[in-house]
């Protein structure tokens, strides 16, 4: 099975633009799908396919796909915006579920 | 209102068993493949198993295979987790989440969760 990589924590100003990515083999095969999880929670999808939204997740949440990494971007980040987020997809046998290891993201 | 609720979980020594549950409402549940996706304290998001919709095949992690059974029974609309010869390190959140699958035209598919349980508390210890 293939690993999914994500920086630990990222830091982002209220109101800014923040980009998290997720880097790994299989992403080059099966798009990324992202969940953010707040402490006591269970997670909730956020960004799946190649750019879509859940009923409910606002516009600012956006995905995006190149090669081998994919991103999760939040434009004009929120209080509330402040979470652990996590990657997702198969590995690249297609048999496996791989998550990344999360990024919890500050904001400032 | 789609919903999934786990139960089941609690303290167990280290080699015993234990069977979580995750009932499911407000959707076909039969029409879905389902997982179980574990968080050790303070850890990341780990999946455990999944299994199609009629039960026939059945996949695990490494780390659990040979010691976890997923099973469904879909005329109680309800998800399982057999877990046995328990170990400190299986000691987690264990959430039952719903399968979905998204084709992106001419590009491949995304694979994602779309529906969670608020999760189950397992503590394996002596």
């Amino acid at each position: 099975s293939s690993e999914l990589t994500q920086d630990p924590a990222v830091s982002v100003a209220l109101g800014q633009t923040v980009r998290i990515t997720c880097q790994g083999d299989s992403l080059r095969s099966y798009y990324a799908s992202w969940y953010q999880q707040k402490p006591g929670q269970a997670p909730i999808l956020v960004i799946y396919g190649k750019n879509n939204r859940p009923s409910g997740i606002p516009d600012r949440f956006s995905g995006s796909s190149s090669g081998n990494t994919a991103s999760l971007t939040i434009t004009g980040t929120q209080a509330e915006d402040e979470a652990d987020y996590y990657c997702n997809s198969r590995d690249s046998s297609a048999t496996h579920v791989v998550f990344g290891g999360g990024t919890k993201l500050t904001v400032l | 209102e789609v919903q999934l609720v786990e139960s089941g979980g609690g303290l167990v020594q280290p080699g015993g068993s234990l069977r979580l549950s995750c009932t499911a409402s407000g959707f076909t549940f039969s029409s879905y493949w389902m997982y179980w996706v574990r968080q050790a304290p303070g850890k990341g998001l780990v999946w455990v198993s999944r299994i199609n919709r009629d039960g026939s095949s059945t996949t695990y992690a490494d780390s659990v295979k040979g010691r976890f059974t997923i099973s469904r029974d879909n005329a109680k609309n309800t998800l399982y987790l057999q877990m046995d010869s328990l170990r400190a390190e299986d000691t987690a959140v264990y959430y039952c989440a719903r399968g979905n699958i998204v084709v992106v035209s001419g590009s491949g598919y995304s694979y994602y969760f779309d529906q969670w349980g608020q999760g189950s508390l397992v503590t394996v210890s002596s």
